[in-house]
């Protein structure tokens, strides 16, 4: 069974960083892209950044370049994501999705891990 | 990047009734989109990938088509474990795109 546990999110001041994991089971985790998607307070969901396979290659979403910066570590079937320089808008609950094979959709999702930017 | 306008944002509905939801998107997506299904307090859980195809142990009373911009999502014989928001994913270009969802309520 695919699981995927997101553990470290929390309250953290403006300007502050943040880094937070997913733990993924189930699955043969170096075989897939992975992902983070949020969604703020009574919003809808957002793509902020996948990774492939190997993590060779990574993309985000314009609002995060240079801020965010995902990892993933194959030997411990471990996705991560560096939050630097938050801002209130980053506020959100933030799901590990993982992508599908072929076609890059978000198959799976983690339980979630809340992120509050606040003062 | 690819506007997904998803509408009705709210939808009413009796149990036993078919409703459907519908995304457009602002270029052609060559077919490549999701269907989610949230609630509250919990992940999305996929339903449909490639417009139509259901995921395995979703049931039947789910369907998705579409083609080119325009796509639909629909359930018949609406239950109450169907309650929940419901998301379109357009997955043909990145940036990745959701639809603003669909929040589905008992009548």
């Amino acid at each position: 069974e695919v699981q995927l546990v997101e553990s470290g999110g929390g309250l953290v001041q403006p300007g502050r960083s943040l880094k937070f994991s997913c733990a993924a089971s189930g699955f043969t985790f170096s075989d897939y892209a992975m992902a983070w998607v949020r969604q703020a307070p009574k919003k809808g969901l957002e793509w902020v950044a996948t990774i492939i396979y190997d993590g060779s290659s990574t993309y985000y979403r314009d609002s995060v370049k240079g801020r965010f910066t995902i990892s993933r570590d194959n030997a411990k079937s471990t996705l991560y994501l560096q939050m630097d320089s938050l801002r209130s808008e980053d506020t959100a609950t933030y799901y590990c999705a993982r992508q599908s094979y072929v076609d890059w959709y978000f198959d799976f999702w983690g339980p979630g891990t809340m992120v509050t930017v606040s003062s | 990047d690819i506007q997904m306008t998803q509408s009705p944002p709210s939808l009413s509905a009796s149990l036993g009734d078919k409703v459907t939801i519908t995304c457009q998107a602002s270029q052609n997506i060559n077919k490549y989109i999701a269907w989610y299904q949230q609630k509250p307090g919990k992940a999305p859980g996929l339903l449909i990938h490639y417009t139509s195809t259901l995921v395995s142990g979703i049931p039947s009373r789910f369907s998705g088509s579409g083609s080119g911009r325009d796509y639909s999502f629909s359930i018949s014989n609406v239950e109450s474990e169907d309650i929940a928001s419901y998301y379109c994913l357009q997955y043909d270009n990145s940036p990745w795109t959701f639809g603003g969802g669909t929040k589905l309520e008992l009548k």
